[in-house]
């Protein structure tokens, strides 16, 4: 079974308009997680992470937001979409009690923003 | 500079050719990991290194966090190779992670 699921798939929006993508990670017990963000054909920038229920950390300012309202849940959000906010969102998680696991990565959501 | 640079930005191999992708560190990094992404976007991830070298198959992948450099070394070359290879590194904040600019590799028959 996958430990990671990201929802949606794909998602097209208008300029101006909210968005939700979401991140389940099954199985791992407060695991870190990881927002990533990749323009079409360009490399990736993380975005967020977190550590804790309730607690998040940018990395990135993109005019996005991010949540951890369970510890198995990661929530990328804005209320206003832009043009810029096109991409692929990846998401990722590592254990918390080893620091030397390397993240592990979700399928991603690719976004079109018309 | 930036803290990751990865090169070459793109590489045209031969079936059969062996090649390297190489990434420059500005600081110190704790470890390094490479992937693979397909047409579809997922990554695959390749090899994590704390440090030295790792093999796996035709893949091969050194890590020398004093000289502030890493390598992914590809030998005979496969079309299923194409696509596009990341490196990335934690430094000091273990839940950082930046990644290079990417390499785009196309095996030609």
């Amino acid at each position: 079974a996958q430990t990671i699921h990201q929802w949606p798939v794909a998602e097209i929006k208008a300029v101006g308009s909210p968005l939700s993508l979401g991140c389940t990670i099954k199985g791992k017990s407060s695991p870190n997680l990881y927002w990533y963000w990749q323009a079409t054909g360009g490399t990736l920038q993380q975005l967020f992470y977190s550590i804790t229920v309730g607690q998040v950390e940018s990395v990135v300012q993109l005019n996005l937001s991010a949540s951890r309202p369970k510890d198995d849940q990661f929530i990328l959000s804005t209320e206003k979409l832009l043009l810029s906010h096109s991409g692929f969102y990846l998401c990722a998680w590592s254990l918390r009690t080893n620091n030397n696991q390397a993240p592990l990565f979700g399928e991603g959501t690719r976004l079109s923003v018309l | 500079g930036m803290p990751v640079e990865q090169n070459p930005p793109a590489l045209s191999l031969y079936e059969g050719a062996d090649s390297g992708l190489r990434c420059n560190f500005s600081t110190t990094m704790k470890s390094v990991q490479w992937f693979q992404q397909n047409h579809r976007g997922r990554l695959i991830t390749l090899f994590y290194l704390a440090q030295g070298t790792k093999e796996n198959g035709r893949l091969k992948s050194t890590f020398n966090s004093k000289e502030r450099y890493s390598t992914l070394h590809i030998k005979d070359a496969q079309l299923e190779d194409s696509g596009t290879y990341f490196c990335a590194a934690r430094g000091t904040n273990a839940y950082k992670v930046i990644f290079g600019k990417g390499t785009h590799l196309h095996v030609l028959p």
